[in-house]
């Protein structure tokens, strides 16, 4: 059974700090590595769509990395805002199909 | 551009009965995916319908069915509710053109209660 992990589970952060967060993913049969935001009452947001070991994506104040080998990828935020709050998926798609595995996300709350 | 909507919004049933529930693509979109959220578990994948037929299916039981008309809409149907069938049904479309690295554009749900 894949399975995919994020971590950590929930945090808060002040208003300007930097963060970072966490999604493991099996390291095998890899295509592609999604992140979503999905603030509350709102619908899901795509964030990034990764492929490629080593690639790094930006929009913004939020940037993502990827590691395949391993079997990870950081999604960092510089300087959050409280409209940063909501909970970050990460999905990972083992085939090229839509049948992805989501990560019970990373809830952060930014308090002003 | 309109989004993906979805109806109804909340839902509430009894067990045994069946419920279907609706889902209209971004226009121009041909693939429908539908997933399901409970509780302490992340977004699981039910199935993804492109051209009316069903591409990829996940592992649900067979109570969970759905399809796709030729306008690219689609409904989910699940028949003798469970009270673990209660979670946030959303659906998401995209172009599934070439490469199935599209962004796939996210609905805002059906709340489904099983009382």
């Amino acid at each position: 059974i894949l399975n995919v992990e994020q971590s950590p589970q929930s945090l808060h952060v002040q208003e300007g700090d930097s963060t970072n967060f966490t999604c493991s993913f099996p390291s095998s049969n890899f295509y592609a590595l999604h992140w979503y935001r999905w603030e509350t009452a709102k619908s899901p947001e795509a964030l990034f769509v990764m492929t490629l070991n080593g690639d790094e994506k930006k929009k913004g104040r939020i940037s993502a990395t990827l590691n395949t080998k391993e079997g990870y990828s950081y999604l960092y935020i510089k300087g959050s805002q409280p409209e940063d709050s909501a909970t970050y998926l990460c999905a990972f798609d083992a085939s090229g199909t839509y049948k992805y595995i989501f990560g019970t996300g990373t809830r952060l709350k930014v308090l002003a | 551009k309109a989004g993906v909507t979805q109806t109804p919004r909340y839902l509430i049933k009894t067990r045994g009965q069946q419920v279907t529930l609706s889902c209209s693509p971004i226009s121009g979109h041909r693939s429908v995916s539908w997933y399901q959220q409970t509780p302490g578990q992340g977004l699981q994948f039910l199935f993804e319908y492109f051209s009316e037929t069903q591409r990829n299916k996940g592992n649900f039981p067979g109570r969970f069915s759905g399809r796709q008309f030729s306008n690219s809409r689609s409904e989910m149907n699940v028949s003798t509710l469970e009270l673990g069938d209660s979670a946030l049904y959303l659906c998401a479309s995209s172009l599934a053109g070439t490469g199935i690295t599209d962004t796939q554009y996210f609905g805002p749900g059906t709340r489904l209660t099983v009382l």
